[in-house]
């Protein structure tokens, strides 16, 4: 298992700006993933973030838009740049630990309001 | 485009009856898990299913892959307001590569 932490938990932002979400793992994990949590819509993977490489980006999301960092394997950052009201959301890290199974466990989310 | 639909997207429900959620697709999947998400918090693994007609078991929780592994469902036998929350399923494909998650299911038990 795995235990996630995820900075700030929430955040009102004005449009226009930028919000920079940490995640931290108790323990050294290959994969790290960004998730959104829209309302009524289901968990959308945002990135692969890579450690020690660019982010591996889905499609209909950029690096431009939303930078990540993966400087070691017990943490990551992710940037929403340039806010719109679009992108209020919860804002999920997740990690899959060793064994077979791939078994993810997620952060508890950042919960972002853009105004 | 992989899709995992989930029914209902709201249930609630008397403490004590019985529920069946369900998740479908059209798209074969390497296992299928399901998650809980309280209000807050992330979404924790309940269960894996890997094959085809499998059936887990988890207290009051009930746990089937499809035999086709297209499909799941979950049972929760006399449900009590601790499995308030949201239910996700998520499909997996492509060796662990592609995880495909359920709109959700809302549940409510009241008291």
């Amino acid at each position: 298992s795995a235990v996630i932490s995820q900075k700030p938990s929430r955040d009102i932002c004005q449009r226009g700006t930028s919000l920079t979400i940490q995640c931290q793992v108790d323990s050294q994990v290959t994969m790290m993933f960004w998730y959104r949590q829209q309302p009524g819509q289901s968990l959308t993977l945002i990135a692969t973030a890579n450690q020690g490489s660019e982010a591996t980006y889905e499609s209909g999301f950029v690096i431009d838009k939303f930078p990540i960092s993966r400087p070691n394997l017990t943490f990551s950052t992710l940037t929403v740049s340039n806010m719109s009201p679009e992108d209020s959301s919860i804002y999920l890290c997740s990690v899959v630990t060793g064994g077979g199974s791939y078994e993810q466990y997620f952060g508890p989310g950042t919960r972002l309001t853009v105004t | 485009t992989q899709l995992l639909e989930q029914s209902p997207q709201f249930l609630s429900i008397q403490e004590g009856e019985n529920l069946t959620v369900y998740c479908n697709s059209s798209s074969v999947f390497s296992s299928l898990q399901w998650y809980r998400q309280e209000p807050g918090e992330g979404p924790v693994l309940l269960v894996t299913v890997v094959t085809g007609g499998e059936v887990k078991k988890l207290k009051r929780l009930t746990f089937q892959f499809g035999d086709a592994r297209k499909d799941s469902s979950l049972h929760i036998t006399a449900a009590q307001p601790g499995d308030t929350g949201l239910y996700l399923c998520a499909g997996v494909t492509g060796g662990y590569q592609k995880v495909t998650f359920g709109i959700g299911t809302k549940l409510q038990v009241i008291p």
